[in-house]
């Protein structure tokens, strides 16, 4: 059974570092057709991707945000890490852990990555 | 990057009706474009993928067409479960994009 479950502060102040830590059971962050993404949503607004990892430890982040965000893995506690600096109010909304797996296709892996397992989202708020 | 544009942002309709969902791309997304149905305070569920695939144990009343930039969710046979919101979402470009999201609620 996959499972990722979302674990960090519920309130920071505008200006602190945002560490949030995903961990997973279920599937392994070593798989070669499997990564890890971070997306929030602010309340009452949209869903916003901000990170993918694979792997392959490759890493992608939302333009806007890039300066901003660090994401990274520890495949022995089989978790996944992201950083976010320089908090704002803005950034208030519940963040997301999410599996993304490679779609296979036509009998070979597509290079095209799903997202098909979210946890169930943690509450951040910041405020001073 | 890729935007991402739906229609309507909301959407009244009553049980049993027929509703459709429009979603719009910024460029091709050739068939790289999921469905997601989210109830408040639950993460999203995947309803579709490619466009038009249905997502295990997804209710056949839900479907989805359309290729390149134009693509459609129809709900056939509205069931009081099914209100809630919906995004649409592309996967062609590894930098995610969503849709604003409709709201489909009770005429």
């Amino acid at each position: 059974q996959v499972t990722l479950k979302e674990s960090g502060p519920v309130l920071v102040k505008p200006t602190e570092t945002l560490t949030l830590t995903c961990t997973v059971s279920g599937f392994s962050l070593n798989h070669a057709t499997m990564g890890v993404s971070w997306i929030r949503q602010p309340p009452g607004k949209a869903l916003e991707w901000l990170a993918h990892i694979f792997s392959s430890d490759e890493k992608s982040y939302r333009t806007s945000l890039k300066r901003r965000l660090t994401i990274s893995r520890d495949t022995s506690k089989s978790q996944v890490v992201l950083t976010m600096t320089n908090m704002d109010p803005v950034d208030t909304g519940t963040y997301y852990c999410v599996r993304i797996s490679e779609v296979f296709q036509d009998g070979f892996w597509s290079g095209y990555y799903l997202p098909d397992y979210w946890g169930q989202g943690t509450p951040v708020t910041v405020s001073s | 990057d890729i935007q991402m544009t739906q229609s309507p942002s909301t959407l009244s309709a009553s049980v049993g009706d027929r509703v459709t969902i429009t979603c719009r791309a910024s460029q091709s997304v050739t068939s790289w474009l999921a469905w997601y149905q989210q109830k408040p305070g639950k993460a999203p569920k995947l309803l579709i993928y490619k466009a038009s695939r249905l997502e295990r144990g997804v209710p056949s009343r839900f479907s989805g067409s359309g290729s390149g930039t134009d693509f459609t969710l129809t709900i056939s046979g509205l069931q009081p479960d099914d209100f809630a919101t919906y995004y649409c979402q592309q996967y062609k470009s590894y930098l995610y994009s969503f849709g604003q999201g409709t709201k489909l609620e009770f005429k």
